[in-house]
This record gives C-alpha cells, sequence and structure tokens, in this order.
C-alpha cells in the first residue's frame, strides 16, 4: 500500500491564482482531512469528510473548497490564492474518525507559497 | 474553547537518559482521545502513543510512556533511553466526537550525543 499520497509536494503560486492540492489514499478509509500548517505552529483542520458525498468544515475553511466523490480522493481546492494561505498542507485518512481511537495516517505534505 | 498548550517550545536531553514533554488541554468534553505525534525533519507526522480518556491506566509503548491525569488535564509523554533518532517536533492533539483533531504548538526535541 502506499499509504496517503499528495500531489505536488511543492508549489508557488501567484496573489489570486487558483490550485488544487491533490490527496489519495489507498487504505479504504472512510475519514479524510486536510490540515495546514503554518511555520513554528501545530496543525489546523481546514475540511474532513467523513465518507464519500459528505464535507465539513474545521478550523480554518475560509478561502478553501473541498469535494469527496470517492472513497480514495480527497481533492483541496484554492480559488484565490492570498499570501495568509502560505503553509505546508497536509492531507490525511482513518478508518473512522468519530469519537475514535483510531490512528490517523499523514500524507507527505505539500509546501505552497503565495507571493 | 477545545486547545491544546505544550509549554516547552524546545528541549534537550542526553543520548541514553530520559526527557519528559508536557501538554495541558482543554476540553468540556467528557470523552476524548489523547495523542502524540512525532514530526521528524522529514515532515512526515508518525503516532507515536495514543490515550483513550475513559482508561485511567497510563499507555506505554516501549521507551514511551504518558502521565494522563484526566483532572488536570494534562497529557505529558515521557520518553525513556533516549535515542538520536528520538530527534524531533512532537505534537500532542487531542480527537472528540466532533471530529476535530486539535494540536498543540509542538516541542523540538534535540537528542544530543
Amino acid at each position: 500500500n502506499a499509504g496517503v499520497t499528495q500531489t505536488p509536494k511543492f508549489r508557488i503560486l501567484k496573489i489570486g491564482q487558483s490550485m488544487t492540492l491533490q490527496c489519495t489514499q489507498d487504505m479504504n478509509h472512510n475519514y479524510m482531512y486536510w490540515y495546514r500548517q503554518d511555520p513554528g505552529m501545530g496543525l489546523k483542520l481546514i475540511y474532513y469528510s467523513v465518507g464519500a458525498g459528505i464535507t465539513d468544515k474545521g478550523e480554518v475553511p475560509n478561502g478553501y473548497n473541498v469535494s469527496r466523490s470517492t472513497t480514495e480522493d480527497f481533492p483541496l481546492r484554492l480559488e484565490l490564492a492570498a499570501p495568509s494561505q502560505t503553509s505546508v498542507y497536509f492531507c490525511a485518512s482513518s478508518y473512522d474518525g468519530t469519537y475514535s481511537y483510531n490512528e490517523q495516517f499523514f500524507g507527505p505534505g505539500t509546501r505552497l507559497t503565495v507571493l | 474553547a477545545q486547545t491544546v498548550t505544550q509549554s516547552q517550545p524546545e528541549m534537550s536531553v542526553q543520548e541514553a537518559e530520559t526527557v519528559t514533554l508536557s501538554c495541558t488541554y482543554d476540553t468540556s468534553e467528557n470523552n476524548y482521545y489523547l495523542f502524540w505525534y512525532k514530526q521528524p525533519p522529514s515532515r512526515q507526522m508518525i503516532l507515536v502513543i495514543r490515550q483513550e480518556a475513559y482508561k485511567q491506566q497510563n499507555a506505554t509503548e516501549n521507551r514511551f510512556s504518558v502521565n494522563f491525569q484526566k483532572a488536570a488535564k494534562s497529557f505529558s509523554l515521557k520518553i525513556s533511553d533516549s535515542q538520536l533518532g528520538d530527534t524531533a517536533m512532537y505534537f500532542c492533539a487531542f480527537i472528540t466526537n466532533n471530529n476535530d483533531m486539535r494540536f498543540g504548538a509542538g516541542t523540538r526535541l534535540t537528542v544530543k550525543p
């Protein structure tokens, strides 16, 4: 199993540009998550999904959109990039998320810089 | 508000010694799960240990153990026989039934030879 994969690894955007961060997992996990990690900080939840077709906001959803059309994929969309979105983005998945002991498996991260 | 506080931004320890990383949290929920994650320079997030809030017994995983004090909302991590490969950022986190995992700001641990 490849686990959780993310593309691209690095990206530089200009202010106002848009892009999609890709995330795929091959563990048949129901739950998927997007986090951002700002320098010197912990991770903050952007959006999560409990299954195909179902998404919900996390702690910091503004400026982002997500979709979940399949169990495997959970792309994160930035419509109008702003310098405040410069961060490292992590995708994660778990078998079950609600009230759960289950481990979240993380991807390797995407480092995004908005200039 | 659900928050996690790690009061030690940086710590260092000699190889083979023991070190304890502190974590306090705040939640109004009674049932939740607590975790320590390790993030080495590769950036990969790796689960170190986890604890169910309803269990009084402290979790242990080889050289890693926790001191869970539910009333004090404290969840410290003890690393015994520290190894050079333990050098990393360590994040304390918890999740409640709203699926919102909250992380602390992290403690940078350096193991010195």
